[in-house]
């Protein structure tokens, strides 16, 4: 079975702009959690979606969206890039109250 | 809020010793799991070791066991027999056990890189 995968690996971006970053959870798996790792420090939670609905949102801004789609797969959103935002976008999927499988992350770095 | 505490940044153990990697949590919740996870270069967080809060008996895998002490928080990682692809960021997190409809959110520590000396 293929694990999670990210799109896309890496990527550079400038300030201001949006950006787009694609997770596809584990066949069978119907959430998918979204969590932002900074150089030096442990994941921090920034959405969670099971069944397409969102159950829980961190301490981001608004310019931090997510959506979970049909086939469970998922898209986070960031608009209005800050250099602060850059930082490693790691995926996990899970059934609900299970245990968690991550992704290798994308690379997101605002110049 | 709950919060995990990691207070070793950086550790390091010879070859084929044992090594402890320490973490402390904080929440009022009776029932919840406690995870360590390996990160190594390649990004990818792993999973090494769950434990759920309910059960009393020590999660061991292969050279991997904790120490859990629920009335201390206390959640520490032991390394038998350390090995060169032991050498990573470790990190420990927390998780409700239930949540209703609420989120299942991990909340991790700052992590502790683990270098292995041959």
């Amino acid at each position: 079975d293929a694990g999670v995968t990210q799109s896309p690996t890496h990527l550079i971006k400038t300030r201001g702009q949006q950006v787009t970053l694609r997770c596809s959870p584990i066949s069978g798996h119907k959430s998918v959690s979204w969590y932002q790792q900074v150089l030096g420090q442990g994941p921090q939670f920034i959405f969670q979606y099971y069944e397409k609905e969102e159950r829980g949102r961190g301490n981001f801004p608004d310019r931090f969206s997510a959506r979970q789609f049909p086939n469970y797969s998922s898209e986070l959103n960031v608009n209005a890039l800050l250099l602060g935002d850059s930082a490693l976008y790691l995926c996990a999927s899970s059934n609900i109250q299970g245990g968690y499988t991550f992704g290798s992350g994308t690379r997101l770095t605002v110049v | 809020a709950q919060t995990v505490t990691q207070s070793q940044p950086e550790m390091s153990v010879q070859e084929a010793e044992t090594v402890t990697l320490s973490c402390t949590y904080d929440t009022s919740e009776s029932d919840y799991y406690l995870f360590w996870y390996k990160q190594p270069p390649s990004r990818q967080m792993i999973l090494v070791i769950r434990q759920e809060a309910y059960k009393q008996q020590n999660a061991t895998e292969n050279r991997f066991s904790v120490n859990f002490q629920k009335a201390a928080k206390s959640f520490s990682l032991k390394i038998s027999d350390s090995q060169l692809g032991d050498a990573a960021m470790y990190f420990c997190a927390y998780r409700f056990a239930y949540s209703g409809a609420g989120s299942y959110q991990l909340t991790f520590g700052k992590g502790t890189k683990l270098s292995v000396i041959p």
